[in-house]
């Protein structure tokens, strides 16, 4: 059964508006959050990572907010750019109780369209 | 330049036939790891290493084995392949664990037919 779920497989943007890549977990011992992102013919590269104890957080154009109540995060993207065109997948770790172990959801197709 | 290496890239093979892909990183990383992607499966985790000597399962174990008998390789060994394991294979590794941004390699497309 699938603790971390992307249910938009894919979502598609104009240039320069905002895209919201949502995510959603089960287990409630997470407490480390990422995603990740991957283009065709390579592997994933890391974007933006957030803690349980923190309900935001900014990197340039990239914004993760983490509702832990809902059990819900959500990665913000402004502006979009033909580049961010790609594949993003959230992550989850349950850091208490298994350092290493690292859930993945199914991914979330971008494309930003000029 | 900073990466991690998997070899082969491509590998066409029969079913029962032993195959190592083998993972090579060259930061000094403690934390290895390698997951598989399959189409609407996104990324599972199959093997995970803190250190040297140090392995523990991920999502999908069965049928695969690793070793980390120096820091820097951390091969994927699959004794007696499957077609249920023809996948899109990716090593990576970090500096500490999961909480550090993971390098990942290219990919090893493998086929079991």
């Amino acid at each position: 059964d699938q603790q971390v779920k992307q249910n938009s497989p894919s979502l598609s943007v104009q240039e320069g508006r905002i895209s919201i890549l949502n995510c959603d977990y089960t287990n409630s011992m997470f407490d480390y959050f990422l995603w990740y992102k991957k283009y065709p013919a390579e592997g994933p590269t890391f974007l933006i990572s957030i803690s349980s104890i923190k309900d935001k957080n900014e990197d340039g154009r990239f914004t993760v907010f983490l509702n832990k109540s809902a059990k819900h995060l959500s990665l913000h993207i402004v502006p979009s750019q033909p580049g961010d065109s790609a594949v993003y997948f959230c992550a989850a770790s349950d850091r208490g109780s298994t350092l290493g172990r690292l859930y993945f959801g199914r991914g979330t197709q971008l494309t930003v369209w000029p | 330049e900073a990466q991690v290496t998997q070899n082969p890239r491509y590998l066409i093979t029969v079913t029962g036939k032993k195959l190592t892909v083998t993972c090579s990183q060259n930061m000094n990383h403690e934390y290895m790891s390698w997951y598989r992607q399959d189409p609407g499966l996104g990324l599972r985790q199959i093997y995970y290493s803190m250190n040297v000597e140090v392995t523990d399962k991920g999502d999908v174990p069965e049928g695969y084995k690793v070793s980390r008998k120096e820091k820097r390789n951390f091969p994927l060994i699959l004794e007696s392949p499957s077609p249920n394991q023809t996948s899109l294979y990716f090593c990576a590794s970090s500096s500490t664990g999961i909480e550090q941004p993971q390098h990942f390699g290219d990919g090893t497309r493998l086929s079991i037919l």
